[in-house]
């Protein structure tokens, strides 16, 4: 069975500081992606940042960047200059090619400290 | 606005009535998703519809649950003879044609308590 690990319940940041948040996900599909989302306190989730599996390079959208270890498994969010925008609960997520269905870990609360 | 919509924003009912949501996903997209979210949780997958094909029904998806997109518009999801236990957050995802890039659109979510 496919599963998303988030190890860290919840982090803290300094504003302007960077932060790496972990994920650690489990599959034998060959073809997948796998997805940073950010949910705000009570707003929309929305779509950080998305890695496709045959891409070796790292994805990189503004600020956010992630290190994609396919070997290993393992998918981290790194978030550079943190602003208290950023304070929201982010998902690590992962979907098999072939499937339609996100599975989801359980998050990591991250706080913005001023 | 051309975002997922879902109502209502928030339900309170007692434990044994119906209840049902609506989601209106975005123009074009063909794929529209049901997902519960509990307190602490990540969301959890409960079903998703092509068109106005139901395709997958997650085993979270008990009898008491039915969702329904007539013509491929918009979306309900029913909960009959509600429990403490559906007390949840019930987010709505829509996606275009094609699996693309994977990305899935969320709406706000619908808040359910039951008393």
């Amino acid at each position: 069975a496919q599963t998303v690990t988030q190890s860290q319940p919840e982090m803290s940041v300094q504003e302007a500081e960077t932060v790496t948040l972990s994920c650690t996900y489990d599959t034998s599909e060959s073809d997948y992606y796998l997805f940073w989302y950010k949910q705000p306190p009570s707003r929309q989730m929305i779509l950080v940042i998305r890695q496709e599996a045959y891409k070796q390079q790292n994805a990189t959208e503004n600020r956010f960047s992630v290190n994609f270890q396919k070997a290993a498994k393992s998918f981290s969010l790194k978030i550079s200059d943190s602003q208290l925008g950023d304070a929201a609960m982010y998902f690590c997520a992962y979907r098999a090619g072939r499937d339609d269905k996100i599975i989801f870990g359980k998050g990591t609360r991250l706080h913005i400290l001023p | 606005d051309t975002g997922v919509s879902q109502n209502p924003r928030h339900k309170i009912t007692k434990r044994g009535q119906n209840v049902t949501f609506r989601c209106d996903p975005i123009s074009e997209h063909n794929r529209l998703y049901w997902y519960r979210q509990t307190l602490g949780q990540g969301p959890e997958f409960l079903t998703y519809f092509q068109n106005e094909a139901q395709l997958e029904k997650s085993r979270l998806l008990s009898d008491r649950f039915s969702a329904e997109r007539p013509k491929g518009s918009f979306s309900t999801l029913e909960i009959q003879r509600t429990e403490q236990g559906d007390s949840a957050m019930y987010l709505c995802a829509s996606s275009p044609r094609g699996l693309g890039t994977g990305e899935q659109f969320f709406g706000p979510g619908t808040r359910l308590t039951v008393l």
